[in-house]
């Protein structure tokens, strides 16, 4: 079946470090990717997708390259600030059928001053 | 992207009594799901909301205890019945194939349910 592995958290980092969220997946075909970022109190808000391989999404200054060589979609960021803080979900969305997401468990960070 | 607004944003309940989430999208939208983040875990998907005919419900969820409706293109509801402790969760929306064609899901920002 499809699944969605993130590392767990907390990650604890000071501001300007540099930021890595590992996630990896299993599926049939070939899913689009992505990462969505839940900050305190509020809901999801897509932060970046990928939808084949070697494609890489980026925004607000994070990356994520979608690797069908090791089934990997890791979350980058060169320098981590303190409003970054939040929890980051990895998921999968098939491209055929039907489109239900498939979630990791979500990575909580910390980013103190 | 769709803009998605939720009513109520949070809520505290009693045991035994149901509760409405309604889920309004500023544009016609094909899919409309509904997911439950229970505390500090992640989304679980509970249903596709079906424009015109009875909801997909996924595996360990039931339409009697969360009865959902899809009037048209732009709204729907969710109701959590004969509500426990357990029910405590927040409940999203998503709205998926925004713009036509993709096939990225955007979320509500959800409703906080606390059941007493």
């Amino acid at each position: 079946g499809n699944s969605v592995t993130q590392m767990e958290g907390p990650v604890t980092l000071s501001e300007e470090a540099f930021l890595t969220i590992n996630c990896t997946y299993t599926a049939t075909g070939y899913p689009s990717l992505f990462w969505y970022v839940q900050y305190p109190g509020e809901g999801l808000q897509l932060l970046l997708k990928a939808t084949k391989a070697d494609d890489k999404g980026s925004n607000k200054g994070f990356e994520a390259t979608y690797r069908k060589e090791t089934t990997s979609f890791h979350l980058e960021k060169g320098s981590v600030q303190v409003s970054d803080s939040a929890v980051y979900f990895c998921a999968l969305l098939r491209n055929t059928g039907f489109q239900k997401l498939v979630f990791g468990t979500g990575t909580r960070l910390l980013v103190s001053p | 992207s769709a803009v998605i607004s939720q009513k109520p944003s949070r809520d505290i309940c009693q045991r035994g009594t149901s509760l409405t989430i309604q889920c309004q999208v500023d544009s016609q939208v094909t899919m409309m799901f509904w997911y439950r983040q229970q505390p500090g875990q992640s989304l679980t998907l509970i249903a596709t909301a079906n424009q015109g005919s009875e909801a997909t419900y996924e595996s360990g969820f039931v339409i009697d205890k969360f009865p959902i409706s899809r009037p048209n293109l732009t709204f729907s509801t969710l109701t959590v019945s004969n509500m426990s402790p357990e029910d405590s969760s927040i409940y999203l929306c998503s709205v998926g194939g925004v713009p036509v064609g993709t096939d990225t899901q955007y979320f509500g920002p959800g409703t906080r349910l606390t059941v007493l």
